[in-house]
């Protein structure tokens, strides 16, 4: 039983337009919600974060929404830049673990 | 900057070795993991550790050990390596109980043959 999913696997966005990664879950418990950056032969690098107790965090070109009534999270990145084209994990924390979704590949074409 | 090393970026070892995966960090983290990620299932907690000598299973702990003698340093063993264990290791730290941030090593790509 996944309990946070990335429900799509890849996403594909025009250099300078808006992407927009969705997330998942089902366990009302996780109260801390993070998203990590992964490109190919590094490992996962933390991008943003939220807590439980608040609807959105922003930092630069990149801000995270957090639903708690939908049990859903969004990265927004804009505009998107080509450096941007990487996995991105979204990660739900309780009893601090870390539960992660499968990933999304963003592609930013130029 | 934290740094996160891992011991081998590739690995292969024959089916029923016993294989070790050593991770070492360098800024004085309390929490160190082990994950697995495959195509498909995301990364998958295999065993963490809050302390020196202390370890906790994760989501998928069967077939794996872990040791940690030292605070810096947290070893994954597979005791008896099968070829379902084929995957890309992922270690990481942070620094305390509740701080979620995660920082992680470039991974162990291990392959059983």
């Amino acid at each position: 039983d996944q309990q946070v999913k990335q429900n799509s696997p890849s996403l594909s966005v025009q250099e300078g337009r808006i992407s927009i990664l969705n997330c998942d879950y089902t366990n009302s418990m996780f109260d801390y919600f993070l998203w990590y950056k992964k490109y190919p032969a590094e490992g996962p690098t933390f991008l943003i974060s939220i807590s439980s107790i608040k609807d959105k965090n922003e930092d630069g070109r990149f801000t995270v929404f957090l639903n708690k009534s939908a049990k859903h999270l969004s990265l927004h990145i804009v505009p998107s830049q080509p450096g941007d084209s990487a996995v991105y994990f979204c990660a739900a924390n309780y009893a601090g673990k870390s539960t992660f979704g499968d990933g999304t590949t963003l592609t930013v074409k130029p | 900057d934290v740094k996160v090393t891992q011991s081998s970026r590739y690995l292969v070892k024959r089916t029923g070795e016993k294989v070790f995966l050593e991770c070492v960090q360098d800024m004085d983290h309390e929490n160190m993991f082990w994950y697995r990620q495959d195509p498909g299932l995301g990364l998958r907690l295999i065993y963490f550790s809050y302390d020196v000598k202390m370890k906790e299973k994760g989501d998928i702990p069967e077939g794996y050990s872990v040791s940690r003698e030292k605070k810096e340093r947290f070893s994954l063993i597979l005791e008896s390596a099968s070829t379902n264990q084929t995957s890309m290791y992922l270690c990481a730290s942070s620094l305390l109980q509740g701080v979620y941030e995660q920082y992680f090593g470039p991974g162990t790509r291990l392959t059983v043959t």
